[in-house]
C-alpha cells in the first residue's frame, strides 16, 4: 500500500531555533515528493523534489531528496512566529495523485 | 493571476439537506482535483478531472457524494442527502499538465447539524 509518513507529528521550539521535519514515502513509480505549508486556509506550495541530493533553496528554508532510502527533510533555520503551521509532505506517483502525509505542526513561541 | 477559487467559504446546514461546492480553477490548469481534509484522515482525495474528464473518483466515499465539470473554468462537489460525518474542509486544487505542483483554494469548511 503507498503511504507517506511524517515525523515529528508536532514541534514547539523558541525563535531562532532551527527545526527539521522528516518525510519517509513507500510508493510504487515515484515521480516527485512536494512540501507545503497550511496555516488557517490553503496548504501553499513550497517545494517540489524529482531528484536526490540536489537541495532545493528558498530564504531560510531548505528541503532534500533521498531517493534510495526514500525520504525527504525540510530544514527551516533562525525560525520566526510566522513559520507556525502545518507542514505537509506530499508524493507524486504514477497517476496524476498525490498521496499526503498527516503533516507536522510547528509551533513557534517568542 | 487569480488563485484557485471556492465557494462558499462556510457552510452550516442540516442533516439531509442537498450541499454544492463550487470551485474555479486557475486559467489553463488541466487538471482539477477535489479533497476533504479532517483531523482523523488527514487530506484525502476525493476525485480529479484531466481536461473537464473524470479520471479516478476511487475516493469518493460513497453514492451520495457526486462530481462534474462541465467545463474548464468549473468544477462542483455535491453531497445528497448529507450527514453529519461528512463535516469537514473540502478543498479544491489545480495544476497544468506535466509533473508540476498543485494549487489549492482557500476551502470551503462544511458543518453538518
Amino acid at each position: 500500500e503507498d503511504k507517506v509518513v511524517q515525523s515529528p507529528l508536532s514541534l514547539v521550539v523558541h525563535e531562532g531555533d532551527t527545526v527539521t521535519l522528516n518525510c519517509s514515502y513507500e510508493v510504487t513509480n515515484f515521480r516527485s515528493l512536494l512540501w507545503y505549508k497550511q496555516e488557517k486556509k490553503a496548504p501553499t506550495f513550497l517545494f517540489m523534489l524529482t531528484s536526490s541530493g540536489i537541495e532545493k533553496k528558498s530564504g531560510r528554508l531548505s528541503s532534500i531528496l533521498d531517493k534510495k532510502e526514500l525520504f525527504s527533510i525540510l530544514n527551516i533555520t533562525a525560525t520566526q512566529t510566522g513559520d507556525s503551521a502545518i507542514y505537509l509532505c506530499a508524493v507524486g506517483f504514477n497517476t496524476d495523485k498525490l498521496i499526503f502525509g498527516t503533516g507536522t505542526r510547528l509551533q513557534v513561541f517568542p | 493571476d487569480a488563485g484557485v477559487i471556492q465557494s462558499p467559504r462556510h457552510e452550516v446546514t442540516e442533516m439531509g439537506q442537498e450541499v454544492t461546492l463550487r470551485c474555479k480553477p486557475i486559467s489553463g490548469h488541466d487538471y482539477l482535483f477535489w479533497y476533504r481534509q479532517t483531523m482523523m484522515r488527514g487530506l484525502e482525495l476525493l476525485i480529479y478531472f484531466n481536461n473537464n474528464v473524470p479520471i479516478d473518483d476511487s475516493g469518493m466515499p460513497e453514492d451520495r457524494f457526486s462530481a462534474k465539470m462541465p467545463n474548464a473554468s468549473f468544477s462542483t462537489l455535491k453531497i445528497q442527502p448529507s450527514e453529519p460525518r461528512d463535516s469537514a474542509v473540502y478543498f479544491c486544487a489545480s495544476r497544468p499538465g506535466g509533473n508540476q505542483p498543485q494549487h489549492f483554494g482557500d476551502g470551503t469548511r462544511l458543518s453538518i447539524l
